[in-house]
């Protein structure tokens, strides 16, 4: 069974330009977090979508936002970057369908965002 | 609110010696406690996790970890450490409360001397 995929890899953007990541679960989970990595802050909740919907949300700003597709893929979106969203962002996908939080989360390998 | 409290931030141990990484948390109701580890540049893999049930949990790799309700702690264990074990671990906890939002603690590095 694959796992979590994230593309890209790696991405250097310039401050004030917006940027889109990709996740795709692992076949037949429909839930799907997203976690900022930092070397300040360490890992941070920004949402989970579950069936299309977003189901829980962090404390970030509204320049993060996400969405979901019928086949549970995923993207986050972050417009007008700044230097601090220079970090590494995770991705997880569990079958937790109630969203009660008792089930594993398998992450992906992330994608490392650059802001210059 | 959630938190986890990891309070080493570097360990070095040698090959073959026992290890404990501390981990303490704070859940308004019983948690659901794990433990991940990451190598350099990649994602989280699971070691652990406990929901419910026998307090002294077996994980992956030779690792344990033991739920103690009344310390509010969630420790992670292995008798005997090998090289390849260097890597930053994480203790995460979550729960009913918050779905499946994760808070993580700021990691421990363990480093392996041969």
């Amino acid at each position: 069974k694959a796992g979590v995929t994230q593309t890209p890899r790696y991405l250097i953007k310039t401050r004030g330009q917006q940027v889109t990541l990709s996740c795709s679960p692992i076949s037949g989970h429909r839930s799907v977090s997203w976690y900022q990595q930092t070397p300040g802050q360490g890992l941070q909740f920004l949402f989970e979508y579950f069936s299309e919907t977003q189901r829980n949300k962090g404390n970030f700003p509204g320049r993060f936002s996400g969405r979901q597709f019928s086949n549970s893929r995923s993207e986050m979106n972050v417009s007008t970057l700044e230097l601090g969203d220079s970090a590494l962002y995770l991705c997880a996908s569990s079958w937790d369908e109630r969203g009660g939080g008792n089930t594993e989360a398998f992450f992906g390998q992330g994608t490392r965002l650059t802001v210059v | 609110a959630q938190s986890v409290t990891q309070p080493d931030i570097h360990i070095t141990v040698s090959e073959g010696a026992s290890l404990e990484l501390r981990c303490n948390y704070s859940y308004g109701a019983t948690p659901y406690l794990f433990w991940y580890v990451q190598s350099p540049g990649q994602g989280l893999q699971l070691l652990l996790k406990y929901f419910s049930g026998d307090t002294l949990v077996q994980g992956i790799k030779g690792f344990e970890a033991e739920f103690k309700r009344s310390q509010s702690s969630f420790n992670l264990r292995k008798p005997s450490v090998h090289w390849s074990d260097a890597a930053e671990y994480f203790c995460a906890v979550g729960g009913p409360l918050y779905g499946n939002k994760l808070v993580f603690g700021a990691g421990t590095i363990l480093r392996v001397k041969s």
